[in-house]
C-alpha cells in the first residue's frame, strides 16, 4: 500500500516569493494536516482538510493557505514567503481524522528561503 | 504555552537494555497520545498509541504506559536495538484541541551496539 506522498522533496525559495506544496494521501484517507518542523518549534499545527472543507485551523498567519480536492488530494500555499518560512513541511493522512486516529507522514518537502 | 513536553532531549541507552522516553502533557483535555519515530530525512512515523481508558498498550518491544492523574506517559523498548536509535515524538489530541494533535519537540535516543 503506497504511503503519504509529498511532493516536491525540496524547494529553494526568495523572499518575497510564493510556493505550492503538494500532498497525496493513502488511498482511501479522507484527512490531510499540514504541519511544520523546524529545530526551535518543533511540529506545529498547520491545519487539516477533510471532503474538501478546512475542519481544523492551527495559529499561522494567513499567508499560509491550503485546499483540498475531490481526490483527497491536497496543496498547501504560502504567499510572500519570509525567512523564517524556512522549515520541513510534513503532510500527515488518517481514514476521518477526529478521535482515535492515528496520523501517517509522507517525508516532507524541505523549504529554503534565500 | 507547550501542551507536550519532552524534558529529555537526548538519551543514550546499550543495546539489549530498555530504554524509556518520558512525555508530561497539561491539557486536561486530551484523551489520545501517540508516540512517533523519525530517522532523519523521513517523515515521523506511527509507532504505539493509547486512549486514556487505558493505562498500558503493548506492541511486541513497545509499551506504552500512561498515568492520568500524573499527566505523564512513557514509552518503554526492550530490548533496544541500534535501529531504533531515532528521534522519538509524543503527541496527544482530544475533543478541547478539535483533535488536532499537539507535539513534543522530541528526544533523540541512540542506542550504542
Amino acid at each position: 500500500k503506497a504511503g503519504v506522498t509529498q511532493t516536491p522533496r525540496y524547494l529553494i525559495k526568495t523572499r518575497g516569493q510564493q510556493v505550492t506544496l503538494s500532498c497525496s494521501p493513502i488511498s482511501g484517507h479522507r484527512s490531510v494536516s499540514w504541519y511544520q518542523q523546524t529545530p526551535g518549534q518543533g511540529l506545529q499545527f498547520l491545519f487539516e482538510y477533510f471532503s474538501e472543507t478546512q475542519r481544523n485551523k492551527g495559529n499561522f498567519p494567513g499567508r499560509f493557505s491550503g485546499r483540498q480536492f475531490s481526490n483527497s488530494r491536497s496543496e498547501m500555499n504560502v504567499s510572500t514567503l519570509e525567512l523564517g518560512d524556512s522549515a520541513l513541511y510534513l503532510c500527515a493522512s488518517s481514514v476521518l481524522g477526529g478521535p482515535n486516529q492515528p496520523q501517517h507522514f509522507g517525508d516532507g518537502t524541505r523549504l529554503s528561503i534565500l | 504555552d507547550q501542551q507536550v513536553k519532552q524534558n529529555s532531549p537526548s538519551l543514550s541507552v546499550q543495546e539489549g537494555r530498555i530504554s524509556i522516553l518520558n512525555c508530561d502533557y497539561t491539557n486536561s483535555m486530551f484523551d489520545y497520545f501517540l508516540w512517533y519515530k523519525k530517522y532523519p530525512a523521513e517523515g515521523p512515523t506511527f509507532l504505539i498509541s493509547i486512549s486514556s481508558i487505558k493505562d498500558k498498550n503493548e506492541d511486541g518491544r513497545f509499551t506504552v504506559f500512561l498515568n492520568k492523574s500524573a499527566k505523564h506517559l512513557s514509552l518503554h523498548i526492550v530490548p533496544s536495538q541500534p535501529g531504533d536509535s531515532a528521534v522519538y515524538f509524543c503527541a496527544a489530541s482530544g475533543p478541547g484541541s478539535n483533535y488536532k494533535l499537539t507535539f513534543g519537540k522530541g528526544t533523540l535516543l541512540t542506542v550504542n551496539p
